[in-house]
């Protein structure tokens, strides 16, 4: 089965970039979605397609995917931006849905 | 505005069986593929089911298929999961949530709208 590998915990400094990354066999001919997820609430996607910016989410939310790896960035860290982020393959030759384990951002 | 709501959960003994509702307003749920995604306690997300627009293609994952059934009703708007022979390891936040359609209908769309979830707890 396809597997998606996420780093459990990523942390952060305010103003700084944080990198979340989704590894797996070619993930890069896959298409990628990311979802954040605040204690108690739903997830909300964040990026879709790669690197698609949904409305109301902010710019510094970006995407991409290439070779064996996806990567979510924010740029500018925010106390806010504090949650739990989660990858999200369709795995064709499974017909299986795919979530990464997730990883939990700090805001330092 | 696009809206889900689940019903239907709470406390079942094992092998038990239970039906999740989620009610959709502010869209029309025909336009889009949709789906019930779980989250235990604590861990990440599962995704159990996914519909097609007519319902003519179904995907389950390996975890819940032939215990669980995913169904729709266009006509009402609505989404439904029967499960059945419930287990310890079913317990958890169940979540519906509709597919994008973006660049067209189908499964590899993302989640776009979820609702707010519904506890189901399995303990005898």
């Amino acid at each position: 089965s396809y597997v998606l590998t996420q780093s459990p915990s990523v942390s952060a400094a305010p103003g700084k970039a944080a990198r979340i990354t989704c590894g797996a066999n070619n993930i890069g001919t896959k298409t990628v979605h990311w979802y954040q997820q605040k204690p108690g609430q739903a997830p909300v996607v964040v990026i879709y397609y790669d690197s698609d910016r949904p409305s109301g989410i902010p710019e510094r939310f970006s995407g991409s995917n290439s070779g064996n790896t996806a990567t979510l960035t924010i740029s500018r860290v925010e106390a806010g931006d504090e949650a739990d982020y989660y990858c999200h393959v369709w795995d064709s030759s499974s017909n299986h849905v795919v979530f990464g384990g997730g990883t939990k951002l700090t805001v330092l | 505005q696009v809206h889900l709501v689940e019903s239907g959960g709470g406390l079942v003994k094992p092998g038990g069986s239970l039906t999740l509702s989620c009610a959709a307003s502010g869209f029309t749920s025909s336009d889009h593929y949709m789906t019930w995604i779980r989250q235990a306690p604590g861990k990440g997300l599962d995704c159990l089911s996914i519909i097609s627009r007519t319902g003519g293609a179904i995907f389950y994952a390996d975890s819940v298929k032939g215990r669980f059934t995913i169904s729709r009703d266009n006509s009402r708007n609505s989404l439904s999961l029967q499960m059945n022979s419930l287990r310890v390891e079913d317990t958890a936040v169940y979540y519906c949530a509709i597919l994008t359609s973006r660049y067209g209908s189908g499964p590899y769309n993302a989640f776009d709208i979820w609702g707010q979830g519904t506890v189901v707890t399995v303990s005898s």
